[in-house]
């Protein structure tokens, strides 16, 4: 059980293009998902948090028009880079937080995506 | 502020050596949770362990062991008789109950584990 999805795994995109990334829990609905980034051999740091229904909650430091996030549905979060360049090249991870599963607010998460744009 | 420091950015084992990764964090909160996690070359992240913070007992899951120590703030993973499938980067994270539940990750530790 408790398992999340990414999709796509990777994707490679032309500067100034947008693209969008998939995280979905498949067997329990997420009223909040995470998205982390990591660049090469760092720590993952948290962009933002997506509550099912409502704005996402962006980290300092982090553009909101540049990286949309939409959280329309209870296993669907998504998140979009806007007009990408080479320095949003990355690894972006999603986690989910599954509320079925009592007090824990255990996060899953998901493959990973890896962003690389040229 | 929550903090999670990694020391050990890199520690190269021969296998069946036995390692231990260092933990040290920082929070004012009374309640939080410790974690540890695995992350090999393909980049998805490993769950090994969740510990609260009220419970200080060490725990051993076959090879690997956890030894929490709230005095000193660590929480420390050892892998005994080391293999190289545990070559991986492994980071400790702190949850704390407040802000939403954000896990802070520490900047983690590499293993190389080599014949």
């Amino acid at each position: 059980g408790a398992v999340v999805s990414q999709h796509p795994s990777w994707v490679i995109c032309k500067s100034g293009t947008s693209v969008k990334i998939e995280c979905r829990s498949l067997d329990f609905q997420a009223t909040t998902m995470f998205w982390y980034r990591q660049f090469p051999k760092q720590s993952l740091m948290l962009m933002a948090t997506s509550n099912e229904g409502s704005k996402a909650t962006y980290e300092q430091g982090v553009e909101k028009d540049k990286f949309l996030i939409n959280h329309a549905s209870l296993t669907l979060s998504t998140l979009t880079v806007t007009s990408a360049h080479p320095e949003d090249s990355s690894f972006y991870i999603c986690s989910a937080r599954d509320p079925g599963r009592g007090q824990s607010y255990e996060q899953y998460f998901g493959p990973g995506t890896r962003l690389t744009v040229t | 502020a929550q903090k999670v420091t990694q020391a050990q950015t890199e520690i190269s084992v021969v296998e069946k050596e036995d390692v231990t990764l260092d933990c040290v964090y920082e929070t004012r909160d009374t309640t939080y949770y410790l974690f540890w996690y695995k992350q090999p070359p393909s980049g998805e992240l490993v769950f090994l362990i969740r510990r609260n913070s009220f419970d200080e007992q060490n725990e051993i899951s076959g090879r690997y062991s956890w030894n929490f120590q709230k005095s000193t703030s660590s929480f420390n993973f050892t892998i005994t008789a080391s293999q190289v499938v545990d070559s991986a980067v492994y980071f400790c994270a702190l949850r704390h109950t407040g802000g939403g539940n954000k896990l802070t990750f520490g900047t983690g530790t590499q293993l190389k584990v080599e014949l």
